[in-house]
């Protein structure tokens, strides 16, 4: 079964500084791995999505993420935080079930905070 | 070109009652996918449905039941309520059946409360 790791609960950054959100997941076969962000009041939006190729991916609002299978990792990245990005941070990991269906796992959520 | 929607926004039911909560899909999409969050927690799937039928179903009791309906609307109804249904559900469109390639939509979801 798969499962993703989300290490830090709340992360506080400044606004301007670099962003770096952690996530490893766990799964048997080629993952499907998305980064969804949670503001409140509001649905989860996606924010980028790997499949397969080119391991570094681009997203909505400035924001990367990494696919690292040696480290069964996928971190979100931002190279200058701006303070509407404060809201809750989720990676997930999707399996395709044999004969249609499949699911999202997701992580526990990062929370971020933004200094001014 | 309407989101996902989902009613009603709020919701408080006492235990032992049943519920049921609703969601229309984006435009075009032909599945649906419902999830609970309870706080402090990642969203969790409970089942998917396309087409009508359930085609995945999570580690959930068979008090969560749901239905998709022609127009691909889909309604999860949940029986015998207990204080630990209490949550944000979440449900997610997408075209195709294989939403995982494609995006999932998520609406703004159904918080429930049980006294």
């Amino acid at each position: 079964a798969q499962s993703v790791t989300q290490p830090d609960i709340h992360i506080t950054v400044s606004e301007g500084a670099s962003l770096e959100l952690r996530c490893n997941y766990s799964y048997g076969a080629t993952p499907y791995l998305f980064w969804y962000v949670q503001s409140p009041g509001q649905g989860l939006q996606l924010l980028l999505k790997y499949f397969s190729g080119d391991t570094l991916v681009q997203g909505i609002k400035g924001f990367e993420a990494e696919f690292k299978r040696s480290q069964s990792s996928f971190n979100l990245r931002k190279p200058s935080v701006h303070w509407s990005d404060a809201a809750e941070y989720f990676c997930a990991v999707g399996a395709l079930k044999t004969g249609g269906g499949n699911k999202l796992t997701f992580g526990t959520g990062t929370q971020l905070k933004v200094e001014l | 070109d309407a989101g996902v929607t989902q009613s009603p926004t709020h919701l408080i039911k006492t235990r032992g009652q049943q519920v049921t909560l609703r969601c229309s899909p984006k435009s075009g999409h032909d599945t649906v996918s419902w999830y609970q969050q309870a706080l402090g927690q990642g969203p969790q799937f409970i089942f998917q449905y396309y087409e009508e039928e359930e085609r995945q179903r999570g580690n959930f009791p068979d008090r969560f039941s749901g239905h998709q309906f022609p127009n691909y609307s889909s309604e999860l109804n949940v029986n015998a309520l207990l204080l630990g249904d209490s949550a944000l559900y979440l449900c997610a469109s997408s075209l195709g059946d294989r939403p995982i390639t494609d995006t999932q939509y998520f609406g703004p979801g159904t918080r429930l409360t049980v006294l």
